[in-house]
């Protein structure tokens, strides 16, 4: 079974500091996708990485995927409170065909 | 773009009772759906994959005859909750996988399930 470990799985900080949330695993995997929920709806895709080494620019979110394909990480800069919510990593898994989420980082950005 | 619309958005069912929702890719055909079940504060947890026509593969610990889905055409995937108890309540989400340019998971927006 491949995992997804997402950390941290909670954190609160003031507006305008930087923050980086980790998604790492054992596996490879053939790509990396970026969500976005609110409470109540499914989650949003953000970005989706396919490349080792590759890095995305969303506005003030970074977005990379490390060389070997088996971790990543999500940079916002100067943080908003619009930007809290909670945010999901998952692998795609070509072998298996289906998508597997990391545990969720649950933001609060508090003005 | 890829939209997948997921309905019931909510839905209240009685104890014993069995409750189906739907889900359906509006704009491009789904080859592949998947169920998805999350706990309050909790990421999304696989239940099963459906391929169009072929019997849905369940994750391991996902009863089969407690969640019935079906996968009977390109646009649309049905989940069942049989006989529901409490225990079931929580917020069902699907989503869709089409082919080529459409290879990407697209998400409904999820179906809250309380049973009381």
């Amino acid at each position: 079974t491949q995992l997804l470990e997402q950390s941290p799985q909670f954190l609160s900080i003031q507006e305008g500091e930087n923050l980086t949330v980790y998604c790492n695993s054992s596996s490879v995997f053939s790509s990396l996708q970026w969500y976005r929920q609110e409470p109540g709806e499914g989650p949003v895709l953000l970005v989706t990485v396919v490349t080792g080494g590759e890095v995305k620019k969303l506005k003030r979110l970074t977005f990379q995927f490390g060389d070997a394909r088996k971790d990543s990480s999500l940079h916002i800069t100067a943080a908003q409170p619009g930007d809290t919510g909670l945010y999901l990593c998952a692998g795609d898994s070509q072998g298996a065909q289906k998508l597997v989420f990391g545990q969720g980082t649950r933001l609060t950005i508090n003005p | 773009g890829a939209v997948v619309s997921q309905h019931p958005s909510r839905v209240i069912c009685k104890s014993g009772t069995s409750v189906k929702i739907e889900c359906r890719s509006l704009d491009f055909q789904a080859t592949t759906m998947f169920w998805y079940r999350q706990f309050p504060k909790q990421s999304l947890m696989l239940m099963a994959t459906s391929n169009e026509g072929s019997k849905a593969t369940y994750e391991q610990g996902v009863e089969k005859d407690k969640f019935l889905i079906n996968h009977a055409s390109l646009t649309l995937s049905t989940l069942t909750v049989t006989s529901a108890h409490p225990e079931d309540s929580s917020f069902y989400i699907c989503s869709a996988r089409g082919t080529g340019l459409n290879y990407g998971y697209t998400f409904g927006s999820g179906t809250r399930l309380t049973v009381v």
